[in-house]
């Protein structure tokens, strides 16, 4: 079966220094992994998703994240954190159950950005 | 863009009550999901659907059951709702049964509240 590590269940960080938020998986195959975000009293945003392409995945609002199969590690990270970023981020990885593929979750990490 | 809503932002109700959760999506996705999102637990699969009429129980099945009469529609059923059963509820949709990466989309979720 497979699993996702969320390193951090919380990081903080000011206003314009960088953002990683750290992931690892566990898969017995090559994965299909994504990064959502959650702001307060929202739903679920995909940021990003790789799946088998480019190793450095480039998502929205700025993020990206590189896919290491050697160190089973899908981070997520920013240059410049805005406080718009403060959210909660969940790493995915998406596990082929026959003929469907079920998202299994990470922890969440919970992201402030302090002025 | 993809639209999935739920029936309620915020819900009261009583042990032993039954309760009715409800989401709809508008872009004919074959598939739909029911999680609770707990803290420090990401989100747990309940149910899925992956065609009207058509049920699979997820990892967290006791306690509920679902509903899909048309293909736009999944209900989630709280038989007699206990406190444990406190907690977020989001659904999500996606396409059918294809390859790995695909993206589910997520309504804004219900916070339950059972007392």
């Amino acid at each position: 079966a497979q699993s996702v590590t969320q390193l951090d269940s919380h990081v903080s960080v000011s206003e314009g220094t960088p953002v990683l938020l750290r992931c690892n998986y566990s898969s017995s195959y090559s994965p299909s992994l994504f990064w959502y975000v959650q702001h307060p009293n929202k739903g679920l945003q995909l940021l990003l998703k790789y799946t088998s392409a480019a190793t450095l995945v480039k998502g929205i609002n700025g993020f990206e994240a590189e896919f290491k199969k050697s160190e089973t590690s899908f981070h997520l990270t920013k240059p410049s954190a805005h406080m718009s970023d403060a959210a909660e981020y969940f790493c995915v990885v998406s596990e082929k159950l026959g003929g469907y593929n079920k998202l299994i979750f990470g922890a969440g990490t919970r992201l402030a950005v302090h002025p | 863009d993809v639209k999935v809503t739920q029936s309620s932002r915020y819900l009261v109700k009583r042990t032993g009550e039954k309760v009715f959760l409800e989401c709809v999506q508008d872009m004919d996705h074959e598939n739909m999901f029911w999680y609770r999102q707990d803290p420090g637990l990401g989100l747990r699969l309940i149910y899925f659907s992956y065609d009207v009429k058509m049920k699979e129980k997820g990892d967290i099945p006791e306690g509920y059951s679902v509903s899909r009469e048309k293909k736009e529609r999944f209900s989630l059923i709280l038989e007699s709702a206990s406190t444990n059963q406190t907690s977020m509820y989001l659904c999500a949709s996606s396409l059918g049964l294809a390859g790995g990466g695909n993206e589910q989309f997520f309504g804004p979720g219900t916070r339950l509240t059972v007392l």
